[in-house]
């Protein structure tokens, strides 16, 4: 079947712009997941949803980041007023949650701040 | 807090040989899992292998097996067999729970020799 997606798969905007990045998760899985990779680190996790609420915002770095996730399914990563420091790539994962551990991943959003 | 720690940040193997990255993490938690993801350059996370803490047996995939010692809170991979296709990034990682964020290593990158 069809895996996580992710939209745009490169995104380039001035800084100050607001952007919108895209999730769409496997069909059925409940929970869903961003996280950001800055070049050359780790994963960093952001926010995460179950159903359509997110029990965990902990890892938003500012208020200038916020997701929503509509239907159970899609869901949308915005940031306003993008910096510099916002470079990176922002990658979505969903899990049918359950007795499977595995969380799924999409391809991500390279997006670029210049 | 929970912590993953990959003090390699680069290996290299010749082809068909067999190499072990490092991986330590802290955790006051007594149930939990571990993973090891590899990333190729296509940013696309693929789960190499996973490991229940309360499962004492070492888990294998293939040519990919770990050696989980939770009282020393290591968690190493070893690829038997390296072939071309094992170069890539990968990212030690560790979960508390069933639905839960997921907080990765920096990673190390592996280069294959042929």
């Amino acid at each position: 079947g069809a895996g996580v997606s992710q939209s745009p798969s490169n995104k380039v905007t001035e800084k100050g712009k607001d952007v919108e990045l895209r999730c769409d998760p496997i069909s059925g899985h409940t929970a869903l997941y961003w996280y950001r990779q800055s070049l050359g680190q780790g994963l960093e996790f952001l926010i995460y949803f179950q159903g359509n609420s997110a029990p965990d915002k902990s890892g938003l770095p500012s208020d200038r980041f916020s997701a929503e996730r509509t239907g159970g399914s899609v869901s949308t990563l915005t940031i306003q007023r993008t910096q510099q420091e916002d470079s990176a790539v922002y990658l979505c994962a969903s899990s049918p949650g359950g007795a499977d551990l595995e969380q799924y991943f999409g391809p991500g959003t390279r997006l670029t701040v210049t | 807090a929970q912590t993953v720690t990959q003090s390699q940040p680069e290996m290299s193997v010749q082809e068909a040989e067999t190499v072990t990255l490092s991986c330590t993490y802290d955790t006051s938690e007594s149930d939990y899992y571990l993973f090891w993801y590899k990333q190729p350059p296509s940013r696309q996370m693929i789960l190499v292998i996973r490991q229940e803490a309360y499962k004492q047996q070492n888990a294998t995939e293939n040519r990919f097996s770990v050696n989980f010692q939770k009282a020393a809170k290591s968690f190493s991979l070893k690829i038997s067999d390296s072939q071309l296709g094992d170069a890539a990034m990968y990212f030690c990682a560790y979960r508390r729970g069933r639905d839960d964020k997921i907080i990765f290593g920096k990673g190390t990158r592996l280069h294959i020799l042929p």
